[in-house]
């Protein structure tokens, strides 16, 4: 299953957009990226997903690279229910995948939105 | 919809004693996942379920720890005995049928073995 790699932390002001990179170089062609955030004390919550074109919904955006080795999650004006760890996931799009269906969490990144 | 319901929301036991957690999905939900957030290992997939039919144990540390989905709209994880490294936040997340479903997860089992 392709890894994925985060920074640790990251600072945004509130009302600035906050982009939160994400390396995944060994992805391959049938494997999405998926974002998702853990609010303190609170379960997981999707954010966004994609394959290979940028995607755009009520929460964020999600530009993915053309070779798809990075991709980066753009929370276009953060406020501070924004402070959350932010986990980027690639997962296999077929049962022949072994990630098909799983979710593999890493250490994600700690956003802290400042007033 | 009341989103997966998790109980209790809080346990504390001590070590040697059996426990059961337990999930409730969200209606219509084909899938079931079970799991654990420690700060040592973050969060961990257990085991998911999909039409009640375990898919992937894989992660379920130890035979100290069974799941169990007797029908759509319940599971349990039980642990038994219980152990003080199994302290852990547990959390229960269900989705629809669909590869690239999001999955909800609920408020998560915070358990304490002493």
């Amino acid at each position: 299953d392709a890894k994925t790699t985060q920074p640790p932390s990251m600072d945004c002001a509130e009302g600035r957009a906050a982009n939160l990179p994400c390396n995944h170089s060994t992805i391959s062609g049938n494997e999405y990226v998926y974002w998702y955030r853990q609010i303190h004390s609170q379960g997981p919550q999707y954010i966004i997903h994609g394959l290979k074109n940028n995607e755009t919904n009520e929460m964020a955006s999600l530009i993915i690279t053309e070779d798809r080795k990075s991709s980066t999650l753009i929370l276009p004006h953060a406020t501070l229910r924004d402070t959350a760890v932010y986990y980027c996931i690639v997962r296999a799009a077929n049962a022949g995948g072994t990630s098909y269906g799983k979710l593999t969490f890493g250490q994600g990144t700690i956003l802290t939105v400042h007033p | 919809d009341a989103g997966v319901i998790q109980s209790p929301r809080h346990e504390v036991t001590e070590m040697g004693q059996e426990v059961t957690l337990r999930c409730k999905p969200i209606s219509g939900h084909d899938y079931l996942f079970w799991y654990r957030q420690t700060m040592m290992r973050g969060l961990e997939l257990l085991i998911y379920f999909n039409n009640n039919v375990p898919i992937d144990d894989s992660g379920m540390p130890e035979d100290r720890f069974s799941a169990k989905m007797p029908n759509a709209s319940f599971s349990t994880l039980k642990i038994q005995p219980s152990e003080p490294r199994d302290s852990a936040v547990y959390f229960c997340a269900s989705s629809r049928q669909g590869f690239n479903n999001e999955q909800f997860f609920g408020p998560g089992t915070r358990l304490t073995v002493l």
